[in-house]
Order: C-alpha cells, then structure tokens, then sequence
C-alpha cells in the first residue's frame, strides 16, 4: 500500500492560465474522489468516479473544471481559465466500494498571482 | 443538506489534559460518522469510524460514540500529548457505505504545549 499519490505538490500560476493536477490512487481502490480545501474550511466535495464513470458532480464544479479517470487508475482535474477564487488546496482520495474509509493524498496547493 | 458542525478553535490545552471536540451533524437516512486528523506539513488520516447509532470508534487513546438521540460525535481524550498538536475534521459521509462522499465540519485546532 503506497498510499494516494498527488502530483505536483504545489503550483503557482497566473489568472486566466490553465492547470492539471495528477492522482494515482491506491491500487485496487475503485473509487476516487476530488475535494477543494480553502484556509480554515474543511474540505468540500467536487466529484467523484467508480472506475472510469464518473458518478458525480457537486455544484462547485464550474464548467471550467473538468476531471478524467480514463482507464479506471489514475485521474486528472484541470482548471481552464483560472480565477484568484480557485486558490486552494485540492485533494484526491479513494477508496474501495463497500469496504474500508476514504484515503486521502496530501494535496496540490494551487495559488493564483 | 448534510453538514457538520464543529466548535471553534483554536483549542489550547496543556500536556495529559483531558479533551473534548464537539461535533454536531444534521443529515438525512444513516450516515456513518469519521474524526480525520492532519498533523502539520501532512494529509489527512482517518482517526476514527463510527457506522450506526451507539457505535464507539477509538484509536490513539481518541474515542468518539455516534449519538443519534443528540446527532453528536464528540471526540475525546483522556489525556492528550504534544503530538496531539494537529488540525481535527469530523465528517459524515451521506449512507451507510464508506465509499459515499464525505461532508466536512471546517475542523478544529488542537494546540498542545509541555
């Protein structure tokens, strides 16, 4: 068990930039999730995916961001045309359906000049 | 919706004092309940679960009892360390499966000094 990994830990960027932040989940976890963390607030939900279906979408997810699991493994989120309101911390975690809690990477922080 | 709520921090407190983090939810159905904890410079990891009503969840000397009566998971120590010293979340996720997404409470900060 190596743990969910997120790639890049930190990201810095210019508004109206695009982003992609990477995650590899656990390996045979089947489900993974996107949550957005702002200073002082807990995490909050984005999305999530069952192998490569995504299930579900919060309202929080503008239609500038979009999120991918095409094989079922690992999944991607990008941020198209970004605004100062996008810095945060953004997490990944999965899970296996049915059994066992959500594991959670440490995060990309992204912040916006 | 779902939500949680946490009380306030920052939480202050001195070596082998005892700890109590309120946490309050309103949900609809059975939700399983969750302490996550982040040490400084870390992810967040899973403290402790709860799946149905009356359940205790411990771990590390931390306890928390799902209360459907009162909607509370408090949790709590009995006698805390410096390394206790980290950001605590309480969590609900909106079913009884683990893998349903979670609803966060905005966390609470435990400061602990020696």
């Amino acid at each position: 068990d190596t743990g969910v990994s997120q790639d890049p830990r930190h990201k810095i960027t210019k508004r109206g930039q695009n982003v992609t932040f990477r995650c590899d989940p656990i390996s045979e976890h089947n489900r993974l999730y996107w949550y957005r963390q702002t200073l002082g607030q807990g995490p909050e939900f984005l999305t999530y995916f069952q192998n490569e279906a995504q299930l579900e979408k919060s309202r929080l997810l503008s239609d500038r961001f979009s999120a991918e699991r095409p094989k079922g493994s690992f999944s991607t989120l990008e941020i198209q045309r970004t605004e100062q309101g996008d810095s945060a911390m953004y997490l990944c975690a999965s899970s296996l359906v049915d059994r066992g809690p959500q594991h959670f990477g440490d995060g990309t922080r992204l912040s916006i000049l | 919706g779902n939500s949680v709520t946490q009380m306030e921090g920052p939480v202050t407190l001195s070596e082998e004092a005892f700890l109590t983090i309120n946490c309050t939810y309103t949900a609809t159905g059975y939700p399983s309940l969750f302490w996550y904890v982040q040490y400084p410079g870390e992810g967040l990891q899973l403290l402790l679960k709860a799946t149905k009503a009356d359940d205790k969840g411990s771990n590390k000397g931390f306890e928390a009892t799902y209360r459907k009566e009162t909607t509370s998971f408090h949790l709590e120590k009995g006698s805390v360390q410096v390394s206790d010293s980290a950001v605590y979340f309480c969590a609900l996720s909106d079913s009884m499966e683990y893998g349903n997404k979670l609803v966060f409470g905005a966390g609470t900060i435990l400061r602990v000094k020696s």
